[in-house]
C-alpha cells in the first residue's frame, strides 16, 4: 500500500528566506504526487502536481516542487517566503485508478516577521 | 463559477444520534470523496463514489455510511455517533477517466459530538 512522510510537523522561517517542505512517498508503481494547501478554517487548494515528465513541476504561489525517483521524494520550495505562506501543506499521492489519495500528516508553516 | 459545498459548517451532536453532513457539487463530476481531518493523521479517506448508485469504503468506513442518487450529491451519514468521530469532515470531487485528475475541496464541516 501506499503511504507518504512529511518529517516536519512544523517549520518556522523568517519573511523572505528560502523555504524547502519534505516529502517522502512509498508506492510501488509510477507516483501522481500532489502538494496542497490549507489555510486556517479552510479547504485545501492544489499548489501543484507531478504526473510525468520534467521533474522540477512549477505551481502557483510561486512555489515549485522536484521529483526523484531515486530518493522517493517530492519536495516543495519556495525561493522568498511571503508572510501570506503561512498555512499547513499537504503532501498526496494517488493510486494509478481511481484517484484516490493517500495524503501525508502534513506540514505546518509560520512564517516571522 | 462550479464549486464545492458543504453544510453545516459546523455541527454539535450528542453521543448516539444519527446525523448527516452534506455534500454538493456543481461541476458535474463522477467522483466524489469523504475524509476526515485530526491532528497526527492528515486527511484519511472515509468512503468515495465514482458515479451514481456507485459507493465505496475507504480507509476508517466504520460507523458512516454514504449514498449517491444523483451526480450533484454524495451525503456523509453517522449511523450512531461517537466522541472518537470528532473531527474536521472534508468532501471532494475529480473528474474521472484515464488517468489520474486534481481533487476540489469543499471548505469543511467541525464535527464535535460531545
Amino acid at each position: 500500500a501506499q503511504s507518504v512522510t512529511q518529517p516536519d510537523i512544523h517549520i518556522t522561517v523568517s519573511e523572505g528566506a528560502s523555504l524547502e517542505l519534505r516529502c517522502n512517498y512509498s508506492y510501488g508503481a509510477t507516483p501522481y504526487l500532489f502538494w496542497y494547501v490549507q489555510s486556517p478554517g479552510q479547504g485545501l487548494q492544489l499548489l501543484l502536481k507531478y504526473f510525468s515528465g520534467d521533474t522540477l513541476v512549477q505551481g502557483i504561489k510561486g512555489f515549485e516542487a522536484e521529483f526523484k525517483r531515486s530518493q522517493s521524494s517530492f519536495n516543495l520550495r519556495k525561493p522568498s517566503v511571503h508572510w501570506s505562506d503561512a498555512a499547513e501543506y499537504f503532501c498526496a499521492v494517488a493510486t494509478g485508478g481511481g484517484n484516490k489519495l493517500t495524503f501525508g500528516t502534513g506540514t505546518q508553516l509560520k512564517v516571522e516577521l | 463559477d462550479a464549486e464545492i459545498t458543504q453544510s453545516p459548517r459546523h455541527k454539535i451532536t450528542e453521543t448516539g444520534r444519527q446525523v448527516t453532513l452534506a455534500c454538493h457539487q456543481t461541476w458535474n463530476h463522477n467522483n466524489m470523496f469523504w475524509y476526515r481531518q485530526d491532528l497526527g493523521h492528515g486527511l484519511r479517506l472515509i468512503h468515495y463514489s465514482y458515479g451514481v448508485q456507485d459507493t465505496n469504503k475507504g480507509e476508517v468506513s466504520d460507523g458512516y455510511s454514504v449514498s449517491r442518487s444523483n451526480t450533484e450529491d454524495l451525503p456523509l451519514t453517522l449511523e450512531s455517533a461517537a466522541s472518537s468521530q470528532t473531527s474536521v469532515y472534508f468532501c471532494a470531487s475529480s473528474e474521472s477517466g484515464l488517468g489520474v485528475f486534481e481533487q476540489y475541496f469543499g471548505p469543511g464541516t467541525r464535527l464535535t459530538v460531545t
